[in-house]
């Protein structure tokens, strides 16, 4: 199975700045995926980082908001732009489509992003 | 639209007694069904895959079952322990939601006393 790292594990930011996530992955992977946590709610999709090209976006995110890199198969960064309280969330970081097994979607431990 | 349902109430179940979870999906035709379980403050882990061509999967003390006619999954833990004890999302993928997208229901949590 793939390991994903992600840093930071979490951060206090103030409203109107910044803030990049970094996600690493120990294995090749095809597919890698972004997706936010509201406390206590599920899983919603950001969107889908792709290799060299930019990200695929769900309804309701916009690049200028969750500007994605993804410069090769292991690594990608999410990046939350002019924060505001309402973007506090845990994000989470995917990959899927290890060598050995192409339908498995993993997970790295997320960032727990609180903005004031 | 696509919907996943699971029981939003906690399920309390004793040591040593099976807890089965429920998954119910309408609108939606996935190519296979995935869960996955998520302690708090953690990133979900991967337990069971089962595609929608088949019936059952084994894992050790989980069993998972996948009803296409029903559009529902069981997901079974026997001998239950205080450590099965987080909460188990089930997670559906490709057919008409699109192939690479992994759609996840708000979870079930589970509780196991001793």
């Amino acid at each position: 199975s793939a390991v994903i790292s992600q840093k930071p594990s979490r951060d206090i930011c103030q409203r109107g700045t910044s803030l990049t996530i970094q996600c690493q992955v120990d294995s090749q992977v095809t597919m890698m995926f972004w997706y936010r946590q509201q406390p206590g709610q599920s899983l919603t999709l950001i969107a889908t980082a792709n290799q060299g090209s930019e990200a695929t976006y769900e309804s309701g995110f916009v690049i200028d908001k969750f500007p994605i890199s993804r410069p090769n198969l292991t690594f990608s960064t999410l990046t939350v732009s002019n924060m505001s309280p309402e973007d506090s969330s845990i994000y989470l970081c995917s990959g899927q489509g290890e060598i050995a097994s192409t339908d498995t979607q993993y997970f790295g431990p997320g960032t727990r992003l609180t903005v004031l | 639209s696509q919907k996943i349902e699971q029981n939003s109430e906690a399920l309390n179940i004793q040591e040593g007694k099976t807890a089965t979870l429920t998954c119910n999906y309408t609108n939606y035709s996935p190519a296979y069904l995935q869960w996955y379980r998520q302690d708090p403050g953690r990133g979900p882990v991967f337990l069971l895959l089962i595609r929608e061509n088949e019936k059952e999967k084994r894992k050790e003390r989980l069993k998972v079952t996948f009803d296409t006619t029903l559009k529902q999954s069981l997901f079974h833990i026997t001998a239950s322990q205080p450590a099965d004890s987080a909460t188990y999302l089930c997670a559906l993928k490709g057919g008409s939601g699109g192939y690479n997208k992994l759609i996840f229901g708000a979870g079930t949590r589970l509780a196991v006393h001793p």
